[in-house]
């Protein structure tokens, strides 16, 4: 399966600031997603990032608030803005393997306080 | 939309005995059921997938799931549980009709195995 890396695995940002989270694969994908998981709950999926075009935004979520880039098939990054203590999250990259259909891997996550 | 319900927060079983840990699901398409297992301080790792083909599915560290149409469930299964299977494991679906190509997941469920 590829091998997610993101940077940087955690951070205490100020209210108000931005934080850009990067997610590199080793191996080129077509398919990239970010997803925010908040304490004690489940996954949600905040985008889909796909290469050469604009990300598609999931119910909730907004492009001015999660701004995200994907300039090649091995790189993403995901931009939390304007932060407040309710973004504070673990937020996860995950590619889907096109050498194994459908599966699904998951970088290690970022965990993100907001103070 | 599509949706996930997982109906028990915690499921306790002990060691050596088997178990079930319960996913029922809804899409308007046919299902693409995924289970995932997120250990303490570690990432989402992938246990096991049904696209189509046969109803049972075997995946990693002797888990198994029975996909069941008709319930519209997906429950995973042990015959034997170890304490090292104790964790948080997720249920996930992707609609195959259409929609978000990311997964929409189940709230979770810590299987707690006692020695």
């Amino acid at each position: 399966s590829a091998v997610i890396s993101q940077k940087p695995s955690r951070d205490i940002c100020q209210r108000g600031t931005s934080l850009t989270i990067q997610c590199q694969v080793d191996s080129q994908v077509t398919m990239m997603f970010w997803y925010r998981q908040q304490p004690g709950q489940s996954l949600t999926l905040i985008a889909t990032a796909n290469q050469g075009s604009e990300a598609t935004y999931e119910s909730g979520f907004v492009i001015d608030k999660f701004p995200i880039s994907r300039p090649n098939l091995t790189f993403s990054t995901l931009t939390v803005s304007n932060m407040s203590p309710e973004d504070s999250s673990i937020y996860l990259c995950s590619v889907e393997d096109g050498r194994v259909s459908y599966e699904q891997y998951f970088g290690p996550g970022t965990r993100l306080t907001v103070t | 939309a599509q949706s996930v319900a997982q109906p028990e927060d915690q499921v306790n079983v002990a060691e050596g005995n088997p178990l079930t840990v319960k996913c029922t699901y809804s899409v308007s398409g046919n299902p693409y059921l995924f289970w995932y297992v997120q250990y303490p301080n570690r990432g989402l790792q992938f246990l096991l997938k049904y696209i189509t083909g046969d109803n049972l599915v075997k995946g990693s560290y002797g888990f198994e799931a029975e996909f069941n149409k008709s319930q519209t469930s997906f429950h995973l299964k042990n015959p034997s549980a170890l304490v090292s299977d104790s964790a948080l494991y997720f249920c996930a679906v992707r609609d195959e009709g259409g929609g978000a190509d990311g997964l929409t997941f189940g709230k979770g469920t810590h299987l707690i195995i006692q020695p």
